[in-house]
């Protein structure tokens, strides 16, 4: 069973830039999946930021198009989340997900990781 | 983007009894729809895709209905462990969507 584990800094300085990893264990990042990540602001919904192939092919929602960008280190078996000029309503917490089925729903989730934007 | 609608924000069930959850789409997502548990503390867990299909090793009380615009997740017999909030997702078009989520309470 494929798991997925979020790390990157909790604390995140207005206009700086958000860096996210996720670290994909007992399975490989090269297999035929799609990689995502939502968030969630604190007591609200869920908001599909993106996803990424493991060829590196990208879909980003519109919404943050602009300052979102994704990678795949293979060699690590991780991808990995940037999003630049960041407010407070960046504020949220960060899934990464796993696409099994190259379908856009999401079977295998990462815990989350907090990551509040304040000066 | 589709705009996902969950009637209820919050629903109050006396153990053992039904719990009928609704979600709407603005627009036809098909059976292109997925539902989501996500309990306090914890990240959401997939129950449903393709509207009605259960996911690996969800229990039976849970069940999905609905195309086209009108779906429906109904819980057979609440359990005091099914207390969570459950979101509703669209995946007929990009970007993915949810519902804003409706909180399962017991009663």
């Amino acid at each position: 069973q494929v798991q997925l584990q979020e790390s990157g800094p909790g604390l995140v300085k207005p206009s700086g830039t958000l860096s996210l990893t996720c670290a994909v264990s007992a399975g490989s990042i090269n297999n035929y999946n799609w990689w995502s990540w939502v968030r969630q602001p604190p007591g609200k919904g869920l908001e599909w930021i993106g996803e990424i192939y493991h060829t590196g092919t990208t879909n980003y929602n519109p919404s943050l198009k602009s300052r979102v960008t994704m990678s795949i280190d293979k060699s690590n078996n991780q991808f990995s989340l940037n999003l630049t000029s960041v407010t407070a309503a960046d504020t949220a917490i960060y899934y990464c997900a796993r696409d099994l089925t190259s379908s856009w729903y999401l079977d295998t989730w990462g815990r989350g990781t907090l990551v509040t934007v304040s000066s | 983007e589709i705009v996902m609608t969950q009637s209820e924000a919050t629903l109050s069930v006396s153990p053992g009894e039904r719990a009928t959850l609704s979600c709407r789409a603005r627009q036809s997502v098909i059976t292109k729809l997925a539902w989501y548990q996500q309990k306090p503390g914890q990240a959401p867990r997939l129950l449903i895709y393709g509207a009605s299909r259960r996911a690996t090793g969800i229990p039976g009380r849970f069940s999905g209905s609905g195309s086209g615009t009108d779906f429906t997740l109904t819980i057979r017999s609440l359990q005091s462990e099914d207390v969570a909030v459950y979101y509703c997702q669209q995946y007929n078009d990009w970007p993915p969507t949810f519902g804003q989520g409706t909180k399962v309470e017991i009663k």
